[in-house]
C-alpha cells in the first residue's frame, strides 16, 4: 500500500534552517510528482511546493519562494523540503502528497501524516 | 491568483439530512480540476471528488460533486455520524495550487 512519511520537524529559532523528509513506499517513487502542503494551527490547507518525477520542474508559493527549496532521491524514495531563513508563519504541520495520477496536474490522493515544525524564540 | 471561497464557513446539520457545500473560484477553473477533501481532527485530509464530479476510490455515494466553471458543490446526501468534518475545496489545474477556506459540518 502507498505510504508516506514525514520526519525532520522540530522546534527551530527564527532564522534559522530545517531539512523535512519524506520517505515513500508501495508505489514507483520516479513516476510522481510529488507536493508539500502545511497547516498552521488551527488553520486551513496552504500549498507549498512541488516537484516533478524526475526533479526538472520545481514550483512555489510566493509565501516561501527564495526560502525553501524542494528536492527528491528516487535512488532512495525521498522527498526533500530545505527551509532556510525560517520565520515564525512558518510554524505548521508539514505533509507530503501525492496525485491520483502521474500527472502534473494531480489532485492528491495520498497523504503522510506530517510532521510539526515550530519557528519560536 | 486563484482565490477559492467556501460557504458557509460554518453548517450545523442533524445526522440524515442532506448537507450542501459551495466552492466559488475567482476565475474559471481549468479543465474543471476541482477536488473535495474531508479532513477530521488529528487527521491527514482525505480525498473525496476530483475533476469535479468523480469519486475516489473507496468514498461512499452519498458524496457527490458538481459544477464547472467558477461554480461547484459538494453534496452529501444524508449524513452519517462519520462525516462530521471540516471540508476543503481545491483547484489544481493552474499554478499555484490552492485551496478553499474550510467548511465545518457539525453536529446540530
Amino acid at each position: 500500500q502507498v505510504q508516506l512519511v514525514e520526519s525532520g520537524g522540530g522546534v527551530v529559532q527564527p532564522g534559522r534552517s530545517l531539512r523535512l523528509s519524506c520517505a515513500a513506499s508501495g508505489f514507483t517513487f520516479s513516476s510522481h510528482t510529488i507536493h508539500w502542503v502545511r497547516q498552521a494551527p488551527g488553520k486551513g490547507l496552504e500549498w507549498v511546493a512541488v516537484i516533478s518525477n524526475d526533479g526538472s520542474n520545481k514550483y512555489y508559493a510566493d509565501s516561501v519562494k527564495g526560502r525553501f527549496t524542494i528536492s527528491r532521491d528516487n535512488s532512495k524514495n525521498t522527498l526533500y523540503l530545505q527551509m532556510d531563513s525560517l520565520r515564525l508563519e512558518d510554524t505548521a504541520v508539514y505533509s507530503c502528497a501525492r496525485g491520483v495520477s502521474t500527472t502534473w496536474y494531480s489532485a492528491f490522493e495520498f497523504w503522510g501524516q506530517g510532521t510539526m515544525v515550530t519557528v519560536s524564540s | 491568483e486563484f482565490v477559492l471561497t467556501q460557504s458557509p464557513d460554518t453548517l450545523s446539520l442533524s445526522p440524515g439530512e442532506r448537507a450542501t457545500l459551495s466552492c466559488r473560484a475567482s476565475q474559471s477553473v481549468s479543465s474543471n480540476y476541482l477536488a473535495w477533501y474531508q479532513q477530521k481532527a488529528g487527521q491527514a485530509p482525505r480525498l473525496l471528488i476530483y475533476a469535479a464530479s468523480r469519486r475516489a476510490t473507496g468514498i461512499p455515494d452519498r458524496f457527490s460533486g458538481s459544477g464547472s466553471g467558477t461554480d461547484f458543490t459538494l453534496s452529501i446526501s444524508r449524513l452519517e455520524p462519520e462525516d462530521f468534518a471540516v471540508y476543503y475545496c481545491q483547484q489544481y489545474g493552474n499554478s499555484p495550487w490552492t485551496f478553499g477556506q474550510g467548511t465545518k459540518v457539525e453536529i446540530k
